[in-house]
Formats: C-alpha cells, structure tokens, sequence
C-alpha cells in the first residue's frame, strides 16, 4: 500500500520563500509529482522527481530523497496568485498515481 | 492544443438515477485516467485505460461504476444506479508514455457529481 503525509494548510507572506513537505511509504515507487490546485479547477502539473536530488523549474523546485520517503516543494517570491492546494503524488506501478490530502496554501500580502 | 475536455461540468441527479460522464483525452494520448475526489478527502484512483483495454481498476468502488473506452479515443464512466456517496468531483487525466513509467498527466476541469 501506500501512505502520503503533508501538511494540510500553511500561510506565507507575499515575496517570502515556502517550503512544503511530504512523507510517504510506499511499496512501489516510479516517481513522485506535485500539482498545484486551484479553488474548483483541476490540478496542474508543476514538477515530477525521478531521483534524488533537487530540480529547479523558475520560482518552483522539488527536491526528493528516496531513501528517506521525503520530498519537498519549494516556492519562491511568493505571489498572491500562489495561493492553491498543493497536492503531492505518487506514481506507482503502471503510472498509477497516488495523491496526498494536499497542503492549502495562503498567500498573505 | 486542446486539453482535456469533460462533460456535463456539473451534474445533479437523485439517488437511483444513472449518469453517464464523458471525457475526451489530449487526441494522442494512449493512457486515459478516471479519478474522483470526495467532499474534504484525496484525490482517488479509479481506473486506467492504455488505448481500449483497461489496465489497472483497482480503485473503481463496486459493480455500480461502470467505464469504457470503445475505440480508445474518448471514455465514458457511467454510475447505475447513484447513491448519495457517490458525489464528488470525477476528474480525466490523460498522458503519453509507456506502461510502467511515470509520465505527466494533464487533467480535465472535473464533473462535479451531486446526487440527492
């Protein structure tokens, strides 16, 4: 089976840098992904981590350790428009795609 | 290019009643996804269609759901007969790539389901 922990809500500061962390078990492991989420619409894709290591993508990186089960999402220059779930998944077997609860991020000015 | 395209974007129907989604995949797209997400809960799997043959469903709830890809273009995911835990948001994915491999996925804007 599989298990995704993440934070269920944070609040950051516009222009500020956030991170957003994710613990998961699991017993096959292809990749791991983030979407962002906004209110009512459908998730989008922001990164995919195939091995250790941090990849940078603009004002977004992801950053997995697969020995660990941890990956985080790191935000910078944080803008109101940020302001979305962030749903961390799992890609198993078959591209079988397992998602967290996600972290609901408020972007304050 | 168009997107992942889905249909009715909201639909109310009462328990007993059947429903019919539809979704259209990016055209080219071999891998075809249904999933649904439950009022305050996850996002949860329900099925994968590699072209016309279903490849994993582990994650459809019972014999009331119903999905099929005839032609492997478009899918249909039909609920006969409703119950009220069945609302939700059932959303499309679709992507390229092999079996086996992670590849993105792109998303459809949703049906949300309400069954009274």
């Amino acid at each position: 089976g599989q298990n995704i922990d993440q934070p269920t809500e944070m609040t950051a500061t516009e222009g500020a840098i956030v991170q957003i962390n994710c613990t998961y078990q699991t017993s096959g492991f292809n990749g791991l992904f983030w979407y962002q989420q906004h209110a009512g619409e459908a998730p989008t894709f922001l990164s995919y981590n195939v091995l250790d290591g941090l990849e940078e993508k603009g004002r977004f990186s992801s950053f997995l350790s697969r020995s660990k089960g941890y990956s985080y999402l790191l935000l910078k220059e944080l803008q109101m428009k940020d302001s979305a779930s962030y749903l961390c998944a799992l890609s198993g077997g078959y591209q079988k795609v397992t998602f967290g609860t996600g972290t609901k991020l408020q972007v304050i000015p | 290019e168009a997107g992942v395209t889905q249909f009715p974007s909201h639909s109310v129907i009462e328990k007993g009643q059947t429903v019919t989604l539809r979704c259209d995949p990016i055209s080219g797209h071999d891998n075809l996804y249904w999933y649904r997400r439950v009022m305050g809960k996850e996002i949860k799997f329900l099925l994968h269609f590699v072209k016309e043959s279903k490849q994993d469903e582990s994650g459809m709830p019972n014999n009331r759901f119903l999905a099929e890809r005839t032609g492997g273009t478009y899918s249909t995911l039909k609920v006969q007969p409703a119950e009220l835990e069945d609302s939700g948001v059932y959303f499309c994915a679709s992507s390229q790539g092999r079996t086996g491999h992670g590849y993105e996925q792109f998303f459809g804007p949703g049906t949300r389901l309400t069954v009274l």
